[in-house]
């Protein structure tokens, strides 16, 4: 199993700024994953971030907006950039160990 | 997109068995069939997978159908601490990335 912790837990935004959310692993994984839910909805793919890496985004997302950094085998960060109001959401992020795919507790983002 | 269906809702009473449905009838050889669950505010915990034979575990029961399009995940005694989002997801194994559909919203009530 994994423990993945997130930071900030939540946090509340003005328009236009931007916010880096922390994921923090207690074990080396090759993989890790970003993951946005926004108020009453599933879970939608970002980005698969390998360490070493560009990230690789889905159809919708760019690298501009979501700009991630994999710096080592533990730990990854997403930053929401320009945020306007339809960005709030949960922000999760997940990694890979053993074909189980474990999450974060998630990042809520409010954007004023 | 997500290559499942499932039914938006679903009620069991407590202790009761939950049997809970998956369409995917698209779903390629390489592919397995995870099933993972959302309480409310969390984030989703994985419950269980398999390819093309029932697994069990600890927690569930997974039935995969022969021709592989539908499966079954069962929660042999519903809890109210059950009451969850469950997600049926089609995965590849080439990837490991997983799409989550919907899901169904199970309430377990008394």
């Amino acid at each position: 199993s994994a423990v993945i912790s997130q930071k900030p837990s939540r946090d509340i935004c003005q328009r236009g700024t931007s916010l880096t959310i922390q994921c923090q692993v207690d074990s080396q994984v090759t993989m890790m994953f970003w993951y946005r839910q926004q108020p009453g909805q599933s879970l939608t793919l970002i980005a698969t971030a390998n360490q070493g890496s560009e990230a690789t985004y889905e159809s919708g997302f760019v690298i501009d907006k979501f700009p991630i950094s994999r710096p080592n085998l533990t730990f990854s960060t997403l930053t929401v950039s320009n945020m306007s109001p339809e960005d709030s959401s949960i922000y999760l992020c997940s990694v890979d160990i053993y074909n189980e795919q474990f999450f974060g507790p998630g990042t809520r983002l409010t954007v004023l | 997109d997500a290559k499942t269906t499932q039914p938006p809702s679903m009620d069991c009473a407590e202790g009761r068995a939950a049997n809970l449905p998956c369409n995917h009838s698209t779903i390629s050889g390489n592919e397995y069939v995870y099933w993972y669950r959302q309480i409310h505010s969390q984030g989703p915990q994985y419950i269980i997978h398999g390819l093309k034979n029932n697994e069990t575990n600890e927690m569930a029961s997974l039935i995969i159908t022969e021709d592989r399009k539908s499966s079954t995940l069962i929660l042999p005694h519903a809890t109210l601490r059950d009451t969850a989002v469950y997600y049926c997801i089609v995965r590849d194994y080439n990837t490991d990335k997983l799409i989550f559909g919907t899901g169904t919203r199970l309430q377990v009530f008394p």
